[in-house]
């Protein structure tokens, strides 16, 4: 069975401090991986995705099977990024998510 | 609205009502969840259909009845609820079944609580 696993419920930087939301995983075959987010009052939307290898808003994601993680970063965080981050992992039938990251940039 | 609509976005109901959560999607997809947010367990899925065919039914109890008349709309419909049934039931769409690589496009979500 698949499995996501975000070990941090809150976390709290400072402006233009570096952030990273940890992510691990579960999975018997090559995951798809993903990172949602939910700003305040939004609805949950894609922030990135693993396969596309790119950079949103600031922030990557690389994976990595060996530690089977994904982590989110961001090398300079922003009072805006405060939000819900949510890491997925999908199969052929479903998506799952984490539990959830709170994340809170502090002025 | 574009996207993905849910309503009602709130809904207080009783253990012997029964209601119904509609989700309304006009991007063209043809997959449809619903996933259930609870303040303590991560975003659990519910239901996949796939061309208005369910596809996956993650031991959701028989209270819990979905509906995909066409590949806009599903419902969920709800009887003898539970207390513990109180949560954000969110809807999402994408384009193809097999969600790999492909996003998915979140609702706004019911906001249910059962009395």
């Amino acid at each position: 069975a698949q499995r996501v696993t975000q070990p941090e419920k809150l976390l709290s930087v400072f402006k233009g401090a570096p952030v990273e939301l940890k992510c691990n995983y579960s999975y018997s075959g090559s995951p798809e991986l993903f990172w949602y987010v939910q700003y305040s009052r939004q609805r949950l939307q894609l922030l990135l995705r693993h396969i596309s290898r790119e950079s949103i808003k600031g922030f990557t994601a690389d994976l990595n099977k060996g530690e089977t993680s994904f982590h989110l970063k961001k090398p300079f965080a922003q009072e805006e990024d405060s939000a819900m981050y949510y890491c997925a992992l999908s199969d052929n039938n479903d998506m799952r998510f984490g539990a959830g990251t709170r994340l809170t940039v502090k002025p | 609205e574009t996207g993905v609509t849910q309503t009602p976005r709130h809904l207080v109901m009783g253990m012997t009502n029964k209601k119904s959560l509609k989700c309304e999607q006009h991007l063209g997809h043809n997959a449809m969840y619903w996933y259930k947010q609870s303040a303590k367990k991560p975003l659990e899925l519910m239901f996949v259909y796939s061309l208005e065919e369910r596809v996956e039914n993650n031991s959701v109890p028989s209270r819990f009845s979905p509906e995909c008349p066409n590949s806009s709309h599903l419902f969920l419909h709800l009887h003898t609820l539970q207390p513990e049934d109180s949560a954000l039931y969110l809807c999402a769409s994408s384009q193809d079944l097999n969600p790999g690589g492909t996003e998915a496009f979140f609702g706004q979500g019911t906001r249910l609580t059962v009395v």
